[in-house]
This record gives C-alpha cells, sequence and structure tokens, in this order.
C-alpha cells in the first residue's frame, strides 16, 4: 500500500491567516492527490481533486499543488467556517488516506 | 441534486454480519461507481473498497479481503456493503461515496451521511 503522510496532525491559526498542511507520498503518485474537508460530524467533502483542480462550489482560497511525492494544501485567509479537519487521499493504487490535519481557530 | 442516502445505524454482536445499503439519486447510476470509507471513533478515514456500477467490477482493501462484499442493484440505483464475521474494532461510521469514475477509483464525490455500526456484545 501507499503510505500517505499527512503533517501536521493539528494547527491553530488566526482568522486571515495563511494556513499550508502537506502531504508526503510513500512513492510517486504523479499527480492523483485529493483533498477532502470534514466537519465534526459530518461527511468529508471534495475540495480539490488531481493535486490542484478547484472543485466547483468550493471558496478560491483553498488551492493545491505538488506532483510525484510532495504536495501541498493551502487556505489563503483563514475563516471561521474553516475549523474542520483536512485528508490527502491518494488513487495512484488502491486509494489511502492521510491521517488529517485538525484546524482549529487561535 | 445528486445524493446518497444511507439505511440507518445497526448494532451487531461479534461474530455477525452487517449490510449497509447506500441509495443514490440525481445522477445516472450505472455511470459512476461507489466506494466504501469507515471511520472509527476518533480516528481517520480507512477506505474499504469500490465497485463499478457500471460492470460490477469491485477492489476490496487488502486487509478486509474475505470478510466484505460489495454489490449494486442497478434496478434501484441501490449499492450494499456487507461485512462479515464482526469484531470490536468494526465499530465505525460507514459512508458511501460516488466515485467520479466507471472503470477505475479516483475521488469521491459526493458522500452519504453515514451508518453507525456499534459491535458489542
Amino acid at each position: 500500500d501507499i503510505q500517505m503522510t499527512q503533517s501536521p496532525s493539528s494547527l491553530s491559526a488566526s482568522v486571515g491567516d495563511r494556513v499550508t498542511i502537506t502531504c508526503q507520498a510513500s512513492q510517486d503518485i504523479s499527480n492523483y492527490l485529493n483533498w477532502y474537508q470534514q466537519k465534526p460530524g459530518k461527511a468529508p467533502k471534495l475540495l480539490i481533486y488531481d493535486a490542484s483542480n478547484l472543485e466547483t462550489g468550493v471558496p478560491s482560497r483553498f488551492s493545491g499543488s505538488g506532483s510525484g511525492t510532495d504536495f501541498t494544501f493551502t487556505i489563503s485567509s483563514l475563516q471561521p467556517e474553516d475549523i474542520a479537519t483536512y485528508y490527502c487521499q491518494q488513487y495512484d493504487n488502491l486509494p489511502t488516506f492521510g491521517g488529517g490535519t485538525k484546524v482549529e481557530i487561535k | 441534486q445528486v445524493q446518497l442516502v444511507q439505511s440507518g445505524a445497526e448494532v451487531k454482536k461479534p461474530g455477525a454480519s452487517v449490510k449497509v445499503s447506500c441509495k443514490a439519486s440525481g445522477y445516472t447510476f450505472t455511470s459512476y461507481g461507489i466506494s466504501w470509507v469507515r471511520q472509527a471513533p476518533g480516528q481517520g478515514l480507512e477506505w474499504m473498497g469500490w465497485i463499478s456500477a457500471y460492470n460490477g467490477n469491485t477492489n476490496y482493501a487488502q486487509k478486509l479481503q474475505g470478510r466484505v462484499t460489495m454489490t449494486t442493484d442497478t434496478s434501484t440505483s441501490t449499492a450494499y456493503m456487507e461485512l462479515r464475521s464482526l469484531r470490536s474494532d468494526d465499530t465505525a461510521v460507514y459512508y458511501c461515496a460516488r466515485v467520479n469514475s466507471r472503470v477505475a477509483v479516483n475521488w469521491f464525490d459526493p458522500w452519504g451521511q453515514g451508518t453507525l455500526v456499534t459491535v458489542s456484545s
């Protein structure tokens, strides 16, 4: 299985801050990398697919980049409604998820 | 709108089986696949497997091979996930999610509301 190492596992930032989450694959996965947002008690929601493509209806403050083994997810200006846990997911082989990053407001 | 609606919560004893349903609406069911993902209490997401609603092909996570079966009923646009020989560590919320392809798993959107399965003696 391809292992996805996501960091940090949690972070605290102020409203308006730039937030960055990284995801590292245990082998080259090209751009087969997606990002999801999960709010407490809710199902996950797709934000970014194929590393950098913003899903329709998702605010433009969310973005993704990277290829190969190293990927980055960015919230350009953190909003109160962005409080959630974020997961990366690869699909180069059978899918696996990163461990998640819990984002809180400072 | 595209929607996946799952069956209700289940409580099962160790060794029993559970079958969770996922009814799709708002799109052509056979043009996509369905994946199943579970989340143990306070834990992350674990991919369980997927089924193509187009041709019935399946792929399962290695750790669940032999205990899980995924099926579809195209006449009712419903997907099913059956997990057998339940153990306490199978206690989790089980999600179905539409796969954005009919032949290979890629990304999951949208997701069902989740079904809590509790395994307890």
